[in-house]
């Protein structure tokens, strides 16, 4: 069954160290999403991409981070400078359909510890 | 703006134990709604859903309705097992194509003893 994987599991860096979370969606999926959890809080979203551009994006999502499509199977979030408010589990999701009630499929995640 | 409320947890109960967690909503408008399920180690995995009042989700024996007068989408499983220890989280989505994003709850761990 196909399944989003994501790479590394874990990631630890040092404080304004640049990140990149990669991400390799279902084949023929066409919506991309980057979610992320602060440990003990809520699964918050971070941004959508549709047809090689952000959709949407939340107020979290600010200058420091940007999300790429740069060879039509990955999907990557890059962090360009790590807050220590930026530790959390970072998750990717992707969805074929346009309808809101289509599955989202979600990848296992990677857990960023900024030290 | 829109939001996801669960009870809090964590809830630990013995196999075979009746099994309810609580959601209410916040939106503007008639979301879809969701619940989605985290085993360990693995990423989220979507248990059921609804798309409209009264529709009724289920699903490896769970099951939720989507209640609009009281803004809730309970989820309940009549006899839990071991391998349903996991989280899970209840969730909504308002729009469509790309902008259908999903707002979580704060998802509630559960724990079944043998």
């Amino acid at each position: 069954e196909p399944e989003v994987t994501q790479t590394p599991s874990h990631q630890v860096t040092q404080m304004g160290q640049e990140v990149i979370l990669r991400c390799v969606p279902i084949s023929n999926h066409l919506y991309f999403y980057w979610y992320r959890q602060i440990l003990g809080q809520k699964v918050e979203f971070l941004v959508s991409f549709y047809n090689n551009e952000i959709s949407e994006k939340s107020e979290i999502f600010d200058d420091q981070f940007s999300v790429e499509r740069p060879d039509g199977s990955n999907f990557t979030l890059k962090i360009r400078s790590t807050k220590l408010e930026d530790s959390a589990m970072y998750f990717c999701a992707s969805k074929q359909g346009q309808s809101s009630y289509n599955e989202q499929f979600f990848g296992p995640g990677t857990r960023l510890t900024v030290l | 703006g829109n939001s996801v409320t669960q009870m809090e947890g964590p809830v630990t109960l013995s196999e075979e134990a009746f099994l309810t967690i609580n959601c209410t909503y916040t939106a503007t408008g008639y979301p879809s709604l969701f619940w989605y399920v985290q085993y360990p180690g693995e990423g989220l995995q979507l248990l059921l859903k609804a798309t409209k009042a009264d529709d009724k989700g289920s699903n490896k024996g769970f099951e939720a309705t989507y209640r609009k007068e009281t803004t809730s989408f309970h989820l309940e499983k009549g006899s839990v097992q071991v391998s349903d220890s996991a989280v899970y989280f209840c969730a909504l989505s308002l729009s469509t194509g790309a902008n259908s994003k999903l707002t979580f709850g704060k998802g509630i761990t559960l724990s079944v003893r043998p």
